[in-house]
């Protein structure tokens, strides 16, 4: 059964640094999203694309994260600075499309630690 | 947006006892309500879905419930075993607007079940 990739799958940083995450859908599906789940919550959508283009980024803090997806399959999030309150898990899903209907498969995620 | 609430935070049962999760939404617009499983340090899972032409949904030992004049629907998980212990999230989806095809989540059920 395809899965969504997910690497690395855990990550510990110091504050003020870079730090990378990288997605790989199930293949054919146009729509990609990041999540962030902090410990105790549920997952909330960071970014959403369509193909190579975001469709829904009003809730990534633009300062410090960004997020690509410049052929339309895979996709990297990118935070620069870390900051202690980034320690999280950060989740990728993909879809077939984004009608409601299509069911969004989750990658088994990156843990952030951020010291 | 959309806002999910989701009760009880936490719920203990005895094996082979029911156990019921209920969620609130607020937006009318949405009209997809899946139901995510989260075992302890994996991906979220979905575990069964409803559509907003449907009151009632069963697969084997889990059913789902919706009531869309009041806003809420709800998860039973009957004869539980100890392997249904893990997270479990609601959501609810829209099927228009700028946020098409986003997932929000509830805060999440942790359900223990004890042999």
């Amino acid at each position: 059964e395809a899965e969504v990739a997910q690497s690395p799958r855990y990550k510990i940083t110091e504050k003020s640094q870079a730090v990378a995450f990288w997605c790989d859908p199930i293949s054919g599906h146009a729509t990609l999203y990041w999540y962030r789940q902090i410990l105790g919550q549920g997952p909330e959508l960071l970014v959403q694309f369509q193909d190579e283009s975001v469709v829904d980024d009003s809730q990534l803090p633009k300062d410090r994260f960004s997020a690509e997806r410049l052929k339309g399959v895979d996709s990297t999030l990118k935070i620069q600075p870390a900051e202690l309150g980034d320690s999280a898990m950060y989740l990728c899903a993909s879809s077939f499309s984004d009608r409601p209907k299509n069911i969004q498969y989750f990658g088994a995620g990156t843990r952030l630690s951020v010291l | 947006g959309e806002n999910v609430e989701q009760h009880p935070s936490t719920l203990s049962v005895q094996e082979g006892d029911s156990a019921v999760i209920k969620c609130t939404y607020s937006d009318s617009a949405s009209n997809y309500f899946p139901w995510y499983k989260q075992e302890l340090g994996k991906r979220p899972q979905l575990i069964i879905d409803i559509r907003s032409n449907v009151g009632e949904k069963k697969d084997q030992r889990i059913a789902v419930t919706l009531n869309k004049t009041a806003k809420h629907f709800s998860l039973h998980i009957t004869e539980t075993q100890p392997e249904d212990s893990a997270v479990y999230f609601c959501a609810a989806v829209k099927d228009r607007g700028s946020t098409l095809g986003r997932l929000y989540f509830g805060r999440g059920t942790q359900l223990t079940v004890w042999p």
